[in-house]
């Protein structure tokens, strides 16, 4: 299984809302990403989760939450979003630590926030 | 990080060799190159990553120079589906950190019918 599984796969919520988005994963890899994408750029890093611990944070607004609960399951919360804030959230996973080795991308949630 | 730079976009006409080149002049020794594939509103799909050898795999051949300042994606045979913006990525080997995966802007490759 080679599968990273992110729900819902299309999220909509106002700016006073409280969200999360779920990525999984079952590949026993022991890091996990959150990537944000606008239309028509690239997938910019947001956190990066080592061993179930927060080891990079690429300076992300604190609206922006991330949890890993367990080896196999990456959370991102969101609370008052802004408009800009839409876009597609990308999760993806793969071996830490080793430089020969790929990650392995889920199909993302495309957020709308209205 | 080391940074990448591809061209903004490249046809390719249906049943031959697309070749996408990747600059990364400022790699370091221990840094892989990654390619990565976006097809619209999709997922990055992983397609190939090496060190310093040519590396070749079902999807596609890489080919890395000996100074390593440069290396060609090809996909031997193009067909309409890999249509796709395809993105290289310079990433640090080793065991002493985690390590990210920083996407460049990438190349948008057409395959014409």
């Amino acid at each position: 299984d080679t599968e990273v599984t992110q729900t819902p796969k299309h999220l909509v919520m106002g700016m006073t809302n409280k969200k999360s988005l779920k990525c999984e994963q079952h590949m026993g890899h022991r890091a996990m990403y959150w990537y944000k994408q606008k239309a028509k750029k690239p997938p910019e890093l947001m956190f990066v989760y080592s061993y179930e611990k927060l080891s990079i944070n690429e300076s992300v607004p604190s609206r922006f939450s991330p949890e890993c609960p367990n080896s196999s399951l990456l959370n991102l919360h969101l609370h008052a979003l802004q408009p800009e804030d839409s876009a597609l959230y990308l999760c993806a996973s793969s071996t830490p630590n080793t430089g020969s080795t790929e990650a392995f991308f889920g199909q993302g949630t495309r957020l709308t926030v209205v | 990080d080391a940074k990448t730079t591809q061209p903004t976009s490249m046809d390719c006409a249906e049943g031959r060799a697309a070749n996408l080149p990747c600059n990364h002049s400022t790699i370091s020794g221990n840094e892989y190159v990654y390619w990565y594939r976006q097809i619209h509103s999709q997922g990055p799909q992983y397609i190939i990553h090496g060190l310093k050898n040519n590396e070749t795999n079902e999807m596609a051949s890489l080919i890395i120079t000996e100074d390593r300042k440069s290396s060609t994606l090809i996909l031997p045979h193009a067909t309409l589906r890999d249509t796709a913006v395809y993105y290289c990525i310079v990433r640090p080997g080793g065991t002493s950190g985690t390590y990210k995966y920083i996407f460049g802007t990438g190349t948008r490759l057409k395959v014409l019918a």
